[in-house]
């Protein structure tokens, strides 16, 4: 089984200050990972993720994140925030598979961080 | 490219009714994975069609029910309606691959 815990329902940040959004996962096989964003009354999109390789990705709008292993983590970083980044972050964790495998993809997601920016 | 549509965007129904929510896959994509997102949670997974059959369920009771049509357009189906069953529903439809998946604007259902 897989589970995700996002630490922090609340994140408030300055505008350009560093933003920090923390993600750790369990799984029993090697993960893929991901992080989504959600706007108010929108669907997800996806930011950014890790399958295989280079275990610092990067994504859309600034966004990266790093696999780590031996913390079982994948926190969300970005430098400066921007007053446009404030909206509701969840991440979630996959396992590989066959396509027409069970559930193939199916993603499993945290209870997700809410990012506010403040002036 | 058209991206992932669903219908209708907002629902109102009362408990013990039957509700049909429709999602448009990404042209192409012959999958598809409905979650369902209750208010301040994350998305939780009901199931997934693949190439028109079930292909994986999470945890939810039998009266939720789909399909898939073969031009991978999908159905969510809840019968009996509980108070419990408000959230926003999500579709998101990939191709062969776990790691694009798309998702749609959502449907916000309210069970009164």
């Amino acid at each position: 089984a897989q589970s995700v815990t996002q630490l922090g329902s609340h994140v408030s940040v300055s505008e350009g200050a560093l933003v920090l959004l923390r993600c750790n996962y369990s799984s029993s096989v090697p993960p893929y990972l991901f992080w989504y964003v959600q706007y108010p009354n929108q669907g997800l999109q996806l930011l950014l993720k890790y399958t295989t390789g280079a275990t610092l990705v990067k994504g859309i709008n600034g966004f990266e994140a790093e696999f780590k292993k031996s913390e079982t983590s994948f926190h969300l970083t970005k430098p400066s925030a921007h007053m446009s980044d404030a909206a509701e972050y969840f991440c979630a964790v996959s396992t590989p598979g066959a396509a027409g495998g069970t559930s193939y993809g199916k993603l499993t997601f945290g209870q997700g961080t809410i990012l506010t920016v403040h002036p | 490219e058209t991206g992932v549509t669903q219908s209708p965007t907002h629902l109102i129904k009362t408990r013990g009714q039957q509700v049909t929510l429709r999602c448009s896959s990404q042209s192409g994509h012959n999958t598809v994975s409905w979650y369902q997102q209750a208010l301040g949670q994350g998305p939780q997974f009901i199931f997934q069609y693949y190439r028109e059959e079930e292909n994986g369920r999470g945890n939810f009771p039998p009266r939720f029910s789909g399909l898939q049509f073969p031009n991978y357009s999908s159905e969510l189906n809840v019968n009996a309606l509980e108070l419990d069953d408000s959230a926003l529903y999500l579709c998101a439809s990939s191709m062969d691959s776990p790691y694009e998946q798309y998702f749609g604007p959502g449907t916000r259902l309210t069970v009164t």
